[in-house]
């Protein structure tokens, strides 16, 4: 299995909804990501998991709140989001070691509307 | 700062015609480099990368790199493009960040083939 699954595909929301976006692998990765796309625009990482502990934050607003249940799992909670996060959120994943020559594995994402 | 530039927004190339996408890189020590397409309302998959050795990284679906130090670029090459090949590349280097590894995108290059 060489696969990285995100759900929901599509999720419309409102400003004072409160949702999750969820992330599983099974290839035995121990690194996983949260990144953000625009349209048209190369993915800005928002998060880094490194056995299962947060390595990075870049500087992503509180409204984002990652959690990791395990080596598996990668949650992403939304609260009070405003229209401009509106954005496809890409999860990826690696081994997890530290070299260099790491390779990432992502999702297909996460459509996100914020009305 | 470590970065990689893309200086075309977009290439267009006949079917069975040679095709090149460029990608340059600032880097201060050794460079760590890849490439990766996304076709529409994918994630990012994995193309090729370039860590150490061979300046010509061969990969998937074809196609392959060249990394010139001289010159710091790593373009994307390919000897006969496809229709099939249209996407969008991204370059990509892995950068060190507080002990931690990230991966750092180009601005993207829309391949368009043209039949």
């Amino acid at each position: 299995d060489t696969e990285v699954t995100q759900t929901p595909k599509h999720l419309v929301m409102g400003m004072t909804n409160k949702k999750s976006l969820k992330c599983e692998q099974h290839m035995g990765h121990r690194a996983m990501y949260w990144y953000k796309q625009k349209a048209k625009k190369p993915p800005e990482l928002m998060f880094v998991y490194s056995y299962e502990k947060l390595s990075i934050n870049e500087s992503v607003p509180s409204r984002f709140s990652p959690e990791c249940p395990n080596s598996s799992l990668l949650n992403l909670h939304l609260h009070a989001l405003q229209p401009e996060d509106s954005a496809l959120y890409l999860c990826a994943s690696s081994q997890g070691g530290s070299g260099h020559n790491e390779k990432l594995f992502f999702g297909s994402g996460t459509q996100l509307s914020v009305l | 700062a470590q970065s990689v530039a893309q200086p075309e927004d977009q290439v267009n190339v006949a079917e069975g015609n040679p095709l090149t996408v460029k990608c340059t890189y600032s880097v201060s020590g050794n460079p760590y480099l890849f490439w990766y397409v996304q076709y529409p309302n994918r994630g990012l998959q994995f193309l090729l990368k370039y860590i150490t050795g061979d300046n010509l990284v061969k990969g998937s679906y074809g196609f392959e790199a060249e990394f010139n130090k001289s010159q710091t670029s790593f373009h994307l090459k390919k000897p006969s493009a496809l229709v099939s090949d249209s996407a969008l590349y991204f370059c990509a280097v892995r950068v060190p960040s507080g002990g931690y590894q990230k991966v750092t995108f180009g601005t993207g290059t829309k391949l368009q083939v043209i039949p």
